[in-house]
């Protein structure tokens, strides 16, 4: 049970490069989050999912999209990547409302440096 | 007003002696309620959940005060492992995010 996973762990991008991450959980949660954290600014949420093929905009979307075309899979993707995207990216996966639990599950994290 | 708010400290505390630090939170309609740690540059961790009646877990106590719309985080006996950012987060009825506090850190000394 490896809980939930993310590829790749470290990216360097050149401006205007478009990359994806992914991210995988194998818990069988419904809930699926992108999260990114900046230093001082705390976890702020990209996109989430509550379930396979539905997406919906967190609090900072723009210049990303997602995709959930499989339940245990999130993708995120950098279309074309800017220096204020340089962040740690954070997936997290949740039951849901399916066990009314509501605590997320993080994965180890992306850095991902735009230059 | 932020809807989750932590101090940010660092709270410095000698090996040994007991800590406690808050999280406001601003929306009434609040239901879950949660501690995670973080250290650095790793994901949060799940720490515990907050429950109406409280929650002990070894030297962890968390509780809830729906009055004053807080939880709060009891360390005892606080070991050098312990030093970490904890961030508290808050799920509001049928919502499905959560919402973060920006987090307190903790460094435990020798």
């Amino acid at each position: 049970n490896a809980g939930v996973t993310q590829t790749p762990k470290f990216r360097v991008l050149k401006t205007g490069q478009s990359m994806t991450l992914l991210c995988a959980q194998d818990m069988n949660h419904e809930y699926m989050y992108w999260y990114r954290q900046d230093p001082g600014m705390g976890l702020r949420l990209i996109h989430y999912s509550v379930g396979e093929g539905t997406t919906a905009k967190g609090e900072v979307p723009d210049g990303y999209n997602v995709s959930r075309l499989k339940k245990q899979n999130f993708l995120l993707g950098l279309e074309s990547a800017a220096p204020s995207q340089t962040s740690v990216y954070f997936c997290a996966s949740s039951p849901g409302l399916a066990g009314e639990h509501y605590e997320q599950y993080f994965g180890p994290g992306t850095r991902l440096t735009v230059t | 007003r932020k809807e989750v708010e932590q101090d940010p400290g660092p709270f410095n505390v000698p090996e040994g002696a007991t800590v406690a630090f808050n999280c406001t939170y601003s929306n009434s309609a609040s239901q879950s309620f949660f501690w995670y740690r973080q250290d650095c540059r790793k994901e949060p961790k799940l720490l515990m959940s907050v429950y109406s009646s409280g929650n002990e877990d070894g030297r962890f106590t968390a509780q809830l005060n729906r009055a004053s719309q807080y939880i709060s985080l009891l360390i005892r006996d606080s070991k050098l492992s312990d030093s970490a950012t904890y961030l508290c987060a808050v799920n509001i009825y049928s919502n499905y995010q959560l919402i973060w506090g920006a987090g307190t850190k903790l460094i435990i000394k020798p």
